[in-house]
């Protein structure tokens, strides 16, 4: 079973629309991020957390909530969905512990709003 | 801000060659350098990792280098394979652990 996972992998839905992706990682990480990657621009950084109670916002956050309900799960919502945050969302685990500060990736979720 | 590019942008070989990918970033105080490969409309598949301290990591074909002083890292590939086609993604980590910079990816295809 793959350590990170991202649900749904693929979404279409309408602009307004209230949308909910969820990241689980099985790894034991304290550290969990959200990546959007738009053709062009690269990877950017939504969101970060370091822990349950430590949430912080990334380059890009506007337009963009999460909840960290538990070390495990990292949920991404988007409130009233627009056209330009169609893209392919990524979720990203890391341990502190470890010191490498190596990051590990689920699969993406493909999101589109139309 | 960190900024990172890579270069080229795409590249095509024929199977066999040898082949380098660069990658250069502006602020040397990065807590490690990691060389990604992605397929299309895929996930991230994570290839090395090079922590501030190292000069070089590898597996297998691939080689990676870092000379942070100078801001660049690069990723040899030894005896390309059709199956080497992706993009190859660097990213730096900041100190604080906060997050990857990534840059836009060289895209390679390699043809048989």
């Amino acid at each position: 079973d793959a350590d990170v996972t991202q649900t749904p992998r693929n979404r279409i839905t309408k602009t307004g629309k209230r949308i909910m992706l969820e990241c689980s990682q099985t790894k034991g990480h304290d550290r969990m991020y959200w990546y959007r990657q738009d053709p062009g621009l690269g990877l950017r950084l939504i969101y970060y957390s370091f822990d349950v109670k430590d949430i912080n916002k990334g380059e890009i956050s506007d337009g963009y909530s999460v909840s960290r309900q538990a070390q495990a799960k990292f949920s991404l919502s988007l409130e009233s969905a627009i056209p330009n945050q169609t893209a392919l969302y990524f979720c990203a685990t890391s341990d502190p512990r470890g010191y490498s500060g190596e990051q590990y990736f689920g699969p993406g979720t493909r999101l589109t709003v139309t | 801000k960190q900024e990172v590019t890579q270069i080229p942008a795409a590249l095509s070989v024929p199977e066999g060659e040898n082949l380098v990918l660069n990658c250069s970033f502006t602020d040397s105080a990065i807590y490690n350098l990691q060389w990604f490969r992605q397929d299309p409309g895929k996930g991230l598949t994570s290839l090395l990792l090079i922590q501030s301290s190292q000069r070089e990591q590898t597996s297998g074909r691939l080689n990676a280098s870092l000379d942070k002083s100078s801001g660049r890292s690069t990723l040899y590939i030894a005896a390309s394979q059709p199956g080497d086609s992706a993009t190859y993604l660097c990213a730096v980590g900041d100190q604080a652990g906060t997050a990857l910079i990534f840059g836009k990816g060289t895209t390679l295809s390699v043809s048989s």
